[in-house]
Parts: C-alpha cells; sequence; structure tokens
C-alpha cells in the first residue's frame, strides 16, 4: 500500500507571510498532483507534476517534485484569506492501460488571517 | 465548461439499506472513478473503472459495493446493504488520457446511514 504523508496537518498563518507545505512517501509514483478542497466540495486540481525534479509556478504558488518523484512541496508566497482551504498532494500510479489511480494524502488544512 | 455531476448531493438512509449513488462524467473521457471521504478524514480511493469493467480496486471496496455503466452515460455506485461506517461523502470522478491528465472531480454525494 502506498502512502502519502502530508505536514503540517494545521497551519494558521498571517496574511502576506510565506508558508510550504511537503507531501512524502518512500514509494516512487509517475505523477504527483496537488488539489485544493472547498468544505462540502470535491477536490479541485491546481497541478501535476510528472518529472523528478520539476518546478511548477501558479501565480504565487510555485510547487516542486523530488528527484526521486517520491516526495514534493507546495510553497505560497504572501498568502492572502483566500487561499484558506485543504491542500491534498495525490500520487498517480499507472494501472492497466493508462488507467491511473491516485493515492492521496491526509491533506493540509490552511487558514490565512486577514 | 464541462463537469461531473452527481446524485443525489445527500442521501439518509438506514442502516441495511440499499443505496445507489449516480454519476455522469464527462462525456469525452473513458476512465471513471469512485472516491470516498469520511467526515475529517482523507480522500480514499474506491475502485476505477474502464471499458466496461473494474480495472482496480481498493480493500474498502468489498462484495457490498457494485459499480456500472447501465446506459454509456450515468456511472453508478451500489451498496448493498448500508453499514454505519459506510457514512462518507462519495466521489465519482473522471479522467482525461494520459499521465499528466487532470481528474475531474464531482461535488459528491453526502451519504448518511442511521
Amino acid at each position: 500500500t502506498q502512502l502519502l504523508e502530508q505536514s503540517p496537518q494545521f497551519l494558521s498563518i498571517q496574511e502576506g507571510e510565506n508558508l510550504t507545505v511537503y507531501c512524502n512517501s518512500s514509494s516512487v509514483f509517475s505523477s504527483l498532483q496537488w488539489y485544493r478542497q472547498e468544505p462540502g466540495e470535491g477536490p479541485v486540481l491546481l497541478v501535476t507534476v510528472v518529472t523528478g525534479g520539476e518546478v511548477k509556478k501558479l501565480k504565487r504558488l510555485t510547487f516542486q517534485f523530488g528527484d526521486a518523484r517520491k516526495d514534493s512541496s507546495l510553497h505560497i508566497t504572501a498568502a492572502q484569506p483566500g487561499d484558506t482551504g485543504l491542500y491534498l498532494c495525490a500520487g498517480g500510479v499507472l494501472l492497466a492501460g493508462s488507467a491511473r489511480q491516485l493515492t492521496f494524502g491526509s491533506g493540509t488544512q490552511l487558514t490565512v488571517l486577514p | 465548461e464541462p463537469e461531473v455531476t452527481q446524485t443525489p448531493s445527500h442521501q439518509v438512509t438506514q442502516m441495511g439499506q440499499e443505496v445507489i449513488l449516480r454519476c455522469v462524467p464527462i462525456s469525452n473521457h473513458l476512465y471513471f472513478y469512485w472516491y470516498r471521504q469520511i467526515l475529517g478524514q482523507k480522500v480514499e480511493f474506491l475502485v476505477s473503472f474502464y471499458n466496461n469493467e473494474i480495472s482496480e480496486k481498493s480493500e474498502i471496496f468489498d462484495d457490498q459495493f457494485s459499480v456500472e455503466r447501465p446506459d454509456g452515460s450515468n456511472f453508478t455506485l451500489k451498496i448493498r446493504s448500508t453499514k454505519l461506517e459506510d457514512s462518507a461523502m462519495y466521489f465519482c470522478a473522471s479522467l482525461t488520457e494520459g499521465l499528466a491528465g487532470e481528474l475531474f472531480f464531482g461535488e459528491g454525494s453526502r451519504l448518511t446511514v442511521l
């Protein structure tokens, strides 16, 4: 069974601060995705990384996939209250054909205070 | 923008009753999934479905669960005899093809078993 550990589990910061969320596993993944989930809604994809060492930027969010494709980080610069939410990482493993199973981390609940 | 739709949004049932959760995936997607999320816990993979058959299932997906795509558009999850521990948010998802394909999630069906 592949496991993804996310840290921290909870994070409360002031508007304007920077933060990093970590996603670690002992398993290698074909791809790593980050999702954001609002209460009562389904996860919404933020980014997919597939190459070891890959870095992707989405406005104030920077995502990195570890060289060994076992870990990832999400860095938010100058956090805003609108960034508040549950951030989930998910490792993808190819199944038969191109079907893919995602293993989700336990999530990081981010609260940005104005 | 195409989306995955799920019904019902919330269902309350008595223990031992059968429940069917319905999903309409995005029309040109070929891979379909059910995930569940117990309140306060991580998103868990249940089953993946491709070419009218199950391609992968987790240990959660026991004999009480079944999936089918009866008419080429709906994708259903049936729980034969619900238990209290089946209470959760159930998410349907469909996948664009490829390693970096985006998994689109529905908004979920909340199942409460009394």
